[in-house]
């Protein structure tokens, strides 16, 4: 079974704080994500990752940063938060085109900006 | 942009009975489509997931049914049972190359003993 991993899981911020929640993963997968979670949205994705050194822009990569040093290790920063990015964020992990592409998720992190 | 469309916010069934949930995609080119459960208060868990390159796949009590003409693939829940009770959410990767998932925006099942 897929291991991920995500802290903090819960995190209270200050609006103009900066925010840092960070991803690891033991699969030795490729791809990487970030998403958030709001009621009525689904999962929206913010960025993903290749590789060690790459970050793309998903959906909405609008105030969020992402930084991928190694192939465990995804980070995603918040350098102004805001209320709007009050949310549940989760990253995943995955290798497509092995035959296995479906997602594995981490257990998420609550974030409240005030 | 492409999107997923998930048909039924709710859906309350009685033990026992079938469930069905309904998704349309408007990425033609769209070749997998997954299905995760989200239990309360807990991430998602992948559960079954279909293939462009065939129409039926069935895994114990799910049974996920894709038809391509109409961009539509539906998860179908047999005998329910009261831990089926959850949030689905459908999805369907992108054609781009990027192995991106686009998801449905999640239908809370409830079955009711």
């Amino acid at each position: 079974e897929a291991a991920v991993t995500q802290s903090p899981r819960n995190k209270v911020a200050v609006t103009g704080g900066k925010v840092t929640l960070s991803c690891n993963q033991t699969n030795n997968h490729n791809n990487m994500y970030w998403y958030r979670q709001d009621t009525g949205h689904g999962l929206r994705l913010i960025h993903y990752s290749y590789g060690a050194g790459s970050t793309e822009k998903g959906d909405i990569p609008d105030g969020y940063k992402a930084s991928r040093p190694s192939q465990e290790n995804f980070s995603l920063i918040l350098e102004l938060a805001t209320p709007s990015q009050t949310s549940v964020y989760f990253c995943a992990s995955g290798e497509p085109g092995t035959g296995q592409d479906t997602q594995y998720f981490g257990p998420g992190t609550r974030l409240l900006v005030l | 942009g492409e999107k997923v469309e998930q048909h039924e916010s709710t859906l309350s069934v009685r033990e026992g009975d079938s469930a069905v949930i309904n998704c349309t995609y408007t990425d033609t080119a769209s070749s997998y489509f997954p299905w995760y459960k989200q239990e309360a208060g807990k991430s998602l868990h992948f559960v079954i997931d279909i293939r462009s390159n065939v129409d039926r796949k069935q895994s114990q009590r799910l049974i996920v049914l894709l038809d391509k003409k109409a961009k539509r693939f539906s998860l179908h829940i047999t005998a329910t049972q009261p831990e089926d009770s959850a949030i689905y959410f459908c999805a369907a990767s992108r054609s781009s190359g990027s192995w991106q998932l686009i998801f449905g925006s999640g239908t809370q099942l409830t079955v009711m003993p």
